[in-house]
């Protein structure tokens, strides 16, 4: 077990709504980051967070948005879902914000967008 | 953006066999890390290399990396069923960006 949780564990939406995904990073950890992985591919960098400011962001659209707290605990929201946003989001924790060192991921949010 | 290309995309091998599975990265590695994924859960860090040259095991895990051929091995000895899953290899990119692979989907057969 990681000590990163994140919840919901499953999640259906219907197109055009909102929803807020949850990471609980280690303890010890300030650098939060979130992948979003379609079946079947590698997971896709999303941003990530570094003592509560976006430290770094990958190709998603502005839709994809997130937030991390003074417990660097952290949430992703997308807005307006599409259909392709149907997928695994994990978040993985770590404690510098340059490397992925030792980064430890949680389990992950099945989306489902129909 | 970084591509990692993975090789093979899946394998099959049969119990106590050894394996390896290739990583090349299109650019210049800054960090080079390799994890494990069962089926729809989340990743399992096994190791990273940061040298050219590097080599770093754990178990029966032994992972290398080239970085004149801007690319990693990953070699597992005496494969066992436990070993079953997909591997990953991620690396680090300038603007704290981080590009994963294809992906390499291991299947040992008992």
């Amino acid at each position: 077990e990681t000590g990163v949780t994140q919840s919901p564990t499953h999640l259906i939406k219907t197109r055009g709504q909102q929803v807020t995904l949850r990471c609980s990073s280690q303890s010890g950890h300030n650098t939060v980051s979130w992948y979003q992985q379609a079946l079947g591919q590698g997971p896709q960098f999303i941003f990530q967070y570094y003592r509560e400011e976006e430290n770094g962001r990958g190709n998603f659209p502005p839709r994809f948005s997130g937030l991390q707290f003074p417990n660097y605990s952290s949430e992703l929201n997308v807005n307006a879902l599409e259909l392709d946003d149907s997928a695994l989001y994990l978040c993985a924790s770590s404690s510098e914000a340059t490397l992925n060192t030792e980064a430890f991921f949680g389990q992950g949010t099945r989306l489902t967008v129909v | 953006s970084q591509e990692l290309e993975q090789s093979p995309q899946s394998l099959i091998v049969q119990e106590g066999k050894n394996l390896t599975i290739n990583c090349t990265s299109s650019k210049t590695l800054y960090g080079l890390y390799w994890y494990k994924q069962k089926y729809g859960e989340g990743l399992i860090f096994l190791m990273m290399l940061q040298k050219g040259g590097e080599e770093k095991s754990h178990e029966k895990i032994t992972a290398k990396l080239d970085e004149k051929k801007q690319q990693s091995s990953l070699h597992i000895t005496a494969s066992q069923p436990s070993h079953a899953g997909i591997y990953l290899c991620g690396a680090d990119q300038p603007g704290n960006q981080f590009y994963f692979g294809t992906g390499t989907s291991l299947t040992v057969i008992p």
